[in-house]
Order: C-alpha cells, then sequence, then structure tokens
C-alpha cells in the first residue's frame, strides 16, 4: 500500500470548514483512500473514503486530485467535538489499514 | 444495537507474564481485526481473524497470538511479556464483504511494568 504525507497538526476555528490534506504521490490505480479519525481515548471511527470520484456523507467530503496524487478531507462546519486525531490511509481493497501519525486537528472555540 | 465492546479496560502486567484480551464484534459482523497502539502513534494492525482462521497478519512475533470463537468473538494473547508490549490494543469488527468499514472498540489499555 502506498505511503501517505500529513501535515502533523492543524487548527480551526469553530463553525469554520476544516481542510486537512493529505499526500499520496506513489498511489497506485487500484488503491483507495480512506479517512478515519480518533478522539482521544477512544478507537479511530471511519470517516470517509474514494477512489477517483469526490465524496460527500453526513460527517464529511473528500477531494481527490485529478492526478491522485494527494487529497483533501473537508468538514465543512467543525465543532469543539471534532477535535481529533486524523488519518488519511491508502490501500488496496482486502489489505488491512496501515495508519501513519495523522493529523492532530484542534478546533478552537 | 451493542458496538464493538472490549475487556478489560486497563490491565497491569509484569515482564514475562501472559496476558490475554477479548473482544466482542459489532452485531452482525464476522470479520475481527486486533490492533496495537503505542503511545503518540497510530494503531498497527497485528492480525485478522475470520471464520475462526487467522488471515493476515501484520509484523509482530509470535508471542501474539489470537483466537476466534463460533459466535465470531475473539481473543488476543500475548506471551512473554516485554516492557514495550505497553500500549493500546484495539479490536476492529467489521463485514469480510465490507472491510473498508471497520468498526473499533474503545480498547484495552496494557501496561507492562
Amino acid at each position: 500500500d502506498a505511503k501517505t504525507t500529513q501535515p502533523p497538526s492543524m487548527d480551526c476555528a469553530e463553525g469554520r470548514a476544516a481542510n486537512l490534506p493529505c499526500n499520496h504521490s506513489t498511489i497506485s490505480g487500484n488503491e483507495y483512500v480512506y479517512w478515519y479519525r480518533q478522539i482521544h481515548s477512544q478507537g479511530p471511527q471511519y470517516i470517509i473514503h474514494g477512489l477517483k470520484n469526490n465524496e460527500t456523507n453526513e460527517m464529511a467530503s473528500l477531494i481527490i486530485t485529478e492526478d491522485r496524487k494527494s487529497s483533501t478531507l473537508i468538514l465543512p462546519h467543525a465543532t469543539l467535538r471534532d477535535t481529533a486525531v486524523y488519518y488519511c490511509i491508502v490501500r488496496v481493497a482486502g489489505n488491512q489499514f496501515y495508519f501513519g501519525t495523522g493529523t492532530s486537528l484542534t478546533v478552537i472555540p | 444495537d451493542a458496538g464493538v465492546t472490549q475487556s478489560p479496560t486497563h490491565l497491569i502486567k509484569t515482564r514475562g507474564q501472559q496476558v490475554t484480551l477479548r473482544c466482542s464484534p459489532k452485531s452482525g459482523h464476522d470479520t475481527v481485526s486486533w490492533y496495537q497502539q503505542a503511545l503518540g502513534q497510530g494503531p498497527q494492525f497485528i492480525f485478522q481473524y475470520y471464520e475462526e482462521e487467522e488471515r493476515q497478519r501484520g509484523n509482530f512475533p509470535d508471542r501474539f497470538s489470537g483466537h476466534q470463537f463460533p459466535n465470531y468473538s475473539s481473543e488476543l494473547n500475548v506471551n512473554a511479556l516485554l516492557l514495550g508490549d505497553s500500549a493500546l490494543y484495539l479490536c476492529a469488527s467489521s463485514l469480510v464483504s465490507r472491510l473498508d468499514t471497520q468498526y473499533f472498540g474503545p480498547g484495552t489499555r496494557l501496561t507492562v511494568l
């Protein structure tokens, strides 16, 4: 599975959109991009995943560049409860998840 | 509908001892994966069980073993504990047909002294 690079930390004002970037320049055609988050002292929580098209669900939007070498997770209206570590994972379907160290997002009141 | 449950919540052991951690998957799920999360790090995949057999394994020594029961619950066993085994152990369940969405339990915090 391809390696991902994420900034170690980010801040976002409450109510504003949080845009979390992820680089995966070695991604191959059959690898999906997944996002999970981990709120302190809890297990990781699935957010969203995609292959090449942009995806949206009730939690977030996932924007994947046309060359698929990077993606952005968008939380449209961040709340204090969105403070967490966000993991971007690239993986072939059926393989296991390999988490990096993620981005620690702090939502500021 | 109960989510993934793990027991115990916390555990303290000494070096050389053995430990067993338990996991009950989300209702309807048939696959259980185990992860180790050291402080400040992301979870690392240990192994996955389906149909009572280990299907995939990460880069962990044989001291780490597991089991899955007919009711899909699972155990993680660690023998000859080392100080470096101190971590949060997470269990995740899924359907074998939907491995992309895994549901994680709250974890068991193991401290080895």
